[in-house]
């Protein structure tokens, strides 16, 4: 059964605490995202990765850090830094053909963060 | 911003009307996508549109893309209840970054 999975389905995190949200693919996509959703502005992007080991910076990525050591995974770090944490995060994939960058998007169940 | 932005921010329809939605953008697109999002849960990607076509049906769906008024339009047509959710516009400008843009959504209820 192919698709993305996200973990937890929700989070709590204290004052001063680093937390990591989980995502999984098995889709052989070779790009994947976080975007940060909150309530009335759309999603909004974090971070991307195109290929294993490399990764960018997206439109609000200060607070925040990835890792892409595996085609399937892509988890990402809230930190201590990012002050308004409080959101709903989805993760998404994308598959990359030769030089043609990724189109559609396949997008996780999300994951909805809280600050304690 | 290259945001796109849809129109109404929300809508509320009897079973069995057509729903309107529509998406103006800012810049020259590669392809203009629709996602749909229930609450709570994450987006399901339903149509996408080239920039060199004008029209394209998906079952109940249907979309149209103006690229001269820099606009689209999603239209679902006999709609029920279960199609209450919310939904995107979101637009491909191309090149390495292969980045989607999306706007804030059109808010869709759908009474029996």
């Amino acid at each position: 059964d192919g698709g993305i999975t996200q973990s937890p389905k929700y989070l709590f995190r204290k004052e001063g605490q680093n937390v990591t949200l989980s995502c999984e693919q098995n889709l052989n996509h070779d790009a994947m995202y976080w975007y940060r959703q909150d309530p009335g502005q759309g999603l909004r992007l974090i971070y991307y990765s195109q290929i294993v080991n490399d990764f960018q910076k997206g439109d609000i990525a200060e607070g925040y850090s990835v890792s892409r050591e595996k085609k399937e995974s892509f988890p990402l770090t809230v930190t201590s830094a990012q002050k308004n944490p409080t959101a709903f995060y989805l993760c998404a994939s994308a598959n990359s053909r030769g030089d043609r960058s990724p189109e559609t998007q396949y997008f996780g169940p999300g994951t909805r963060l809280l600050v304690l | 911003s290259q945001q796109g932005e849809e129109d109404p921010q929300a809508l509320s329809i009897q079973e069995g009307e057509n729903a309107t939605m529509n998406c103006s953008y800012k810049t020259s697109i590669n392809n203009l996508q629709w996602y749909r999002q229930n609450s709570g849960r994450g987006l399901v990607h339903l149509i996408l549109i080239r920039s060199n076509e004008r029209e394209k049906h998906s079952g109940r769906l249907r979309v149209t893309l103006d690229t001269s008024k820099k606009s689209s339009s999603l239209l679902i047509t006999a709609s029920r209840a279960a199609d209450t959710a919310s939904y995107f516009c979101a637009t491909y400008y191309g090149g390495s970054q292969g980045n989607l843009i999306f706007g804030k959504g059109t808010k869709l209820s759908v009474k029996p």
